[in-house]
C-alpha cells in the first residue's frame, strides 16, 4: 500500500535555482494538494486541484506553479528558489462523496532548504 | 484571527492521566472535522473523524459543538507512546480546502 508518494525526500537548492516537487498518489482520488509546514505556522495551503484537470491558488501560492499531470500526479514547482522557500512540503490526497468528504491522505514529505 | 486555533502547549501529563486539547474554528459553513496526530519529523496522519453526535476509538472521544464552533479531544489513560502532535482540521462544505490548525503538542512522561 503505497498511498501518496513523495520525491525527493530531501533537497538543498541555492538560491535562484528552480526545482520540480514529484507526488503521485495510488488510491484513485480526484483531489490533490500541497501545503507547507513551517515552525509555529502549522500547515499552509500552497496549491490544490480539486480533480483531473484543475488546479486552485491556496493561502500561499507566491513563488510556486503546479501541474495536474493526471489523475495520479500532482507536482509542483519552484522556478527560482528563495531562501524563504525553506520548508518542508507536504503532498496530500483525499475522495469527496457527494456532500461527504473523507480524510486528507498525506506523503512523506520533502525537506527543502534554499541557501 | 486564524481560521483554526489551537493552543500550541506543550501538555506535560504523566502515563495514565486523562488529557484534553479544544480547537476553535471561525468558519461557521464548517462541516468536516478531524483530529490528525503528527510525529516528529514525520506526515500528518489521521487519528479521527469528528461527528456531530461525538465518537469514541479506544482511549480517544472527540466531541462537536457547532454553537460554540469548537471541537475538542480527549485522551483517557495517557501512554507514552501517545507523545506528538495533535492537529486540528477543518474542511468547510462545497470546498476542497483542508484547514489545520497549528497544532498541540503533548509529552506523556514516565
Amino acid at each position: 500500500n503505497a498511498g501518496v508518494t513523495q520525491t525527493p525526500k530531501f533537497q538543498v537548492l541555492k538560491t535562484g535555482q528552480s526545482m520540480t516537487l514529484q507526488c503521485a498518489q495510488d488510491m484513485n482520488h480526484n483531489s490533490m494538494y500541497w501545503y507547507r509546514q513551517d515552525p509555529g505556522m502549522g500547515l499552509r495551503l500552497i496549491y490544490y486541484s480539486a480533480s483531473e484537470g484543475t488546479t486552485d491558488k491556496g493561502e500561499v501560492p507566491n513563488g510556486y506553479n503546479v501541474s495536474r499531470l493526471n489523475k495520479r500526479e500532482f507536482s509542483l514547482r519552484l522556478e527560482s528558489a528563495a531562501p524563504s522557500q525553506t520548508s518542508v512540503y507536504f503532498c496530500a490526497s483525499s475522495e469527496v462523496f457527494g456532500q461527504g468528504n473523507t480524510e486528507a491522505f498525506f506523503g512523506q514529505g520533502t525537506r527543502l532548504t534554499v541557501v | 484571527r486564524k481560521e483554526v486555533e489551537q493552543d500550541p502547549g506543550p501538555f506535560n501529563v504523566p502515563e495514565g492521566a486523562t488529557v484534553a486539547f479544544n480547537c476553535t474554528y471561525s468558519n461557521s459553513a464548517s462541516q468536516s472535522f478531524f483530529w490528525y496526530r503528527q510525529d516528529c519529523r514525520k506526515e500528518p496522519k489521521l487519528l479521527m473523524s469528528v461527528y456531530s453526535s461525538g465518537n469514541e476509538d479506544g482511549r480517544f472521544t472527540a466531541q462537536l459543538n457547532r454553537a460554540s464552533q469548537y471541537i475538542s479531544l480527549l485522551i483517557r489513560d495517557s501512554k507514552l507512546s501517545d507523545s506528538a502532535t495533535y492537529l486540528c482540521v477543518v474542511k468547510a462544505s462545497g470546498t476542497y480546502k483542508y484547514i489545520f490548525g497549528t497544532g498541540t503538542r503533548l509529552k506523556v512522561l514516565a
